[in-house]
């Protein structure tokens, strides 16, 4: 099964702008739509952006997402400490889900 | 209130079985997609299977492919995950989750934790 990249960590300063990239191939990424999820620590993961760049009702607007190609990325903009967990994006690979690696989001 | 309630984890050998359930509720169970995902100690998530909400067509990862069996009792609301032959490396927390209309796992379970040790 195919295989999505994602940066293992990434970091900024509260209000600052974070973004995080999945790169996958054109089995997954390439043909079908990106979802990522957000993970905070000890907790079930959470839908956080649904087909590319939709947010789910209650999801603030500091998140979106977007897709080009085989690539896909998350930023978080005005970057807040409850915004520290685990990302991942998940697509769609010729009938089979596939997540990305996982990206820590650690808040300075 | 939409809710998942995963149960059945526990310590097992390796090459025992076991069986998960999952409990759903505040939704119409029985017209959408299931599916279980696991996430090992540390690790990141990785999808385990789904089954259509006929149960007409089921998909499993490779690392379970011939060991692990989905399945649902659309009459009960809930889903199942039957394990079998169960190695050191499926020690994980399961996760069902419900797939939207739009491919997304958009409700979760609190998950069950698996350990497969002697």
């Amino acid at each position: 099964q195919s295989v999505m990249t994602q940066p293992p960590s990434a970091s900024a300063t509260p209000g600052q702008r974070v973004t995080i990239s999945c790169s996958g191939s054109s089995s997954n990424i390439g043909s079908n739509t990106v979802n990522w999820y957000q993970q905070l620590p000890g907790t079930a993961p959470k839908l956080l952006i649904y087909s590319n760049n939709q947010r789910p009702s209650g999801v603030p607007d500091r998140f979106s997402g977007s897709k080009s190609g085989t690539s896909a990325s998350l930023a978080i903009s005005g970057l807040q400490s409850e915004d520290e967990a685990d990302y991942y994006c998940a697509a769609w690979d010729d009938s089979l889900f596939v997540f990305g690696t996982g990206t820590k989001v650690t808040v300075l | 209130e939409v809710q998942l309630v995963e149960s059945g984890g526990g310590l097992v050998q390796p090459g025992g079985s076991l069986r998960l359930s999952c409990a759903a509720s505040g939704f119409t169970f029985s017209s959408y997609s299931m599916n279980w995902v696991r996430q090992a100690p540390g690790k990141g998530l990785e999808w385990v299977s789904y089954i259509w909400s006929s149960s007409s067509s089921v998909t499993y990862a490779d690392s379970v492919k011939g060991r692990f069996t989905i399945s649902r009792d659309n009459a009960k609301n809930a889903l199942y995950l039957q394990m079998n032959s169960l190695r050191a490396e499926d020690t994980a927390v399961y996760y069902c989750a419900h797939l939207s209309k739009t491919l997304a796992f958009d409700i979760w379970g609190q998950g069950t934790m698996v350990t497969v040790s002697s």
